[in-house]
């Protein structure tokens, strides 16, 4: 099936600092990525839909100057999380859909858990 | 490698039960989730068993056996709106979910 990787899997980095995250469909095309974020045994919070080609689109409460969104290609959407500080400690976690046809069918990323010292 | 089976679809009828059923194979074990993802939303937490047992709530309960490397996700008294897809996903030793492919769920009247 369809598989979608993320990298890094776990960074720890100094308040301030940039940390940016990578998202691929390894056989698949995704026109589409969404991003994530994930408080522990609580709810996936769409935080944005990564378009290829165009800007991305953010969901209300989202700052849209602090995680940036690039998706370059058919396969790489990147969120980059700037100045980050403590708050943004979290697991963030980015998925496509299979593009086969069934919007339903969304393929989830292992997540990237991030820790901002 | 790592793996998570779930069926791809299922049909059941409103008022009725239905069990979803996960297995697993991954490397560690650090808890089992079941989300529920409505078309066109992101997926809602519904569940998290790292013990082995039932836990209910409401109407829907999860079941775990670490040995079989299996779960259950039971929804009982169905109604229309649990029309949606569900979501199994393990989290392994590295902290990393590995996600099932989802079990689409259709409820008829």
């Amino acid at each position: 099936g369809a598989v979608v990787s993320q990298h890094p899997s776990r960074v720890i980095c100094k308040s301030g600092t940039s940390v940016k995250i990578e998202c691929r469909s390894l056989d698949f095309q995704a026109t589409t990525m969404f991003w994530y974020r994930q408080f522990p045994k609580q709810s996936l919070m769409l935080m944005a839909t990564s378009n290829e080609g165009s800007k991305a689109t953010y969901e209300q409460g989202v700052e849209k100057d602090k995680f940036l969104i690039n998706h370059a290609s058919l396969t790489l959407s990147t969120l980059t999380v700037t100045s980050a500080h403590p708050e943004d400690s979290s697991f963030y976690i980015c998925s496509a859909p299979s593009g086969l046809g069934d919007a339903d069918t969304q393929y989830f990323g292992p997540g990237t858990r991030l820790t901002v010292l | 490698g790592q793996n998570i089976d779930q069926p791809t679809e299922m049909t059941a009828t409103e008022g009725a039960i239905v069990q979803i059923n996960c297995t697993y194979q991954t490397s560690g074990f650090n808890g089992l989730f079941w989300y529920q993802q409505h078309a066109g939303e992101a997926p809602t937490f519904l569940s998290y068993n790292v013990l082995d047992g039932l836990e209910e709530k409401g109407r829907f309960s999860s079941f775990l056996s670490r040995s079989k490397g299996y779960s259950y996700l039971l929804l009982k008294e169905l109604q229309m709106k649990d029309s949606a897809s569900y979501l199994c996903a393990v989290m392994d030793s590295n902290y990393q979910l590995i996600w099932g492919a989802g079990t689409k769920l259709i409820i008829k009247p």
